[in-house]
């Protein structure tokens, strides 16, 4: 079992939608969640941390963790076409931070 | 804050010769960084964490002896690719923390260095 997981996609969702992006992570000791968006040739950039149960939202961008599932998601809200982008979802265990594979996104106009 | 610097962004080179990446802090102290790699469509792995003025720890599967890693300074490290192949063509991205912050805060990457090996 891969240490962090997500569906690879593509994800194509229509300008204005709902995108929904979920990971899981087999480390039940993990503590600290952070989702990336990277573009193509660049290196990635934060977009959100949660380190709690719950949701934690930050303008269009909700993440939410459920630890005992071991399952953190990311939506944004009224997506746009520059929200196309690979998104990786990042889980720091044994004083690492590891990435899963990442799910690319298409908004479409 | 927390700027990470890395160079060259670019490089091509040919099979046999090495290569050296140069990740630096700028505005902070960096006691530890780290050396990922990506391949296309694929996700960021880990392939060492660079350790200031002691030996560098390698994941498993990396050659230390072939990525060669210095970390001499508080601000900069680096990577030698030595004697390249074309399958270590790859885009090669540090990152860094600010101390306190590196084994519970989201890193901070470099720009990173696209590798081509021909």
């Amino acid at each position: 079992q891969k240490e962090v997981e997500q569906n690879s996609g593509p994800l194509s969702v229509p300008e204005g939608a709902i995108a929904s992006l979920n990971c899981t992570y087999s480390d039940r000791g993990s503590q600290s969640f952070f989702w990336y968006r990277q573009y193509s040739g660049k290196s990635p950039e934060l977009i959100m941390s949660i380190y709690s149960n719950g949701d934690k939202e930050d303008g269009r961008f909700t993440a939410q963790l459920n630890k005992a599932s071991q399952y953190v998601s990311l939506l944004i809200r009224d997506s746009q076409p520059s929200d196309s982008a690979t998104y990786l979802c990042a889980v720091i265990g044994a004083q690492k931070l590891v990435f899963g594979q990442g799910t690319r996104l298409t908004i479409n106009p | 804050g927390a700027v990470v610097s890395q160079h060259p962004s670019r490089v091509i080179c040919k099979s046999g010769t090495s290569v050296k990446i140069e990740c630096r802090s700028l505005d902070f102290q960096a006691t530890t960084m780290f050396w990922y790699r990506q391949f296309p469509k694929k996700s960021l792995m880990l392939m060492a964490t660079s350790n200031e003025g002691s030996k560098a720890t390698y994941e498993q599967g990396v050659e230390k002896d072939k990525f060669l890693i210095n970390h001499a300074s508080l601000t900069l490290s680096t990577l030698t690719v030595t004697s390249a192949h074309p399958e270590d063509s790859s885009f090669y991205i540090c990152s860094a923390n600010p101390p306190g912050q590196a084994y519970n805060s989201p890193l901070h990457f470099g720009n990173g260095t696209r590798l081509t090996v021909t």
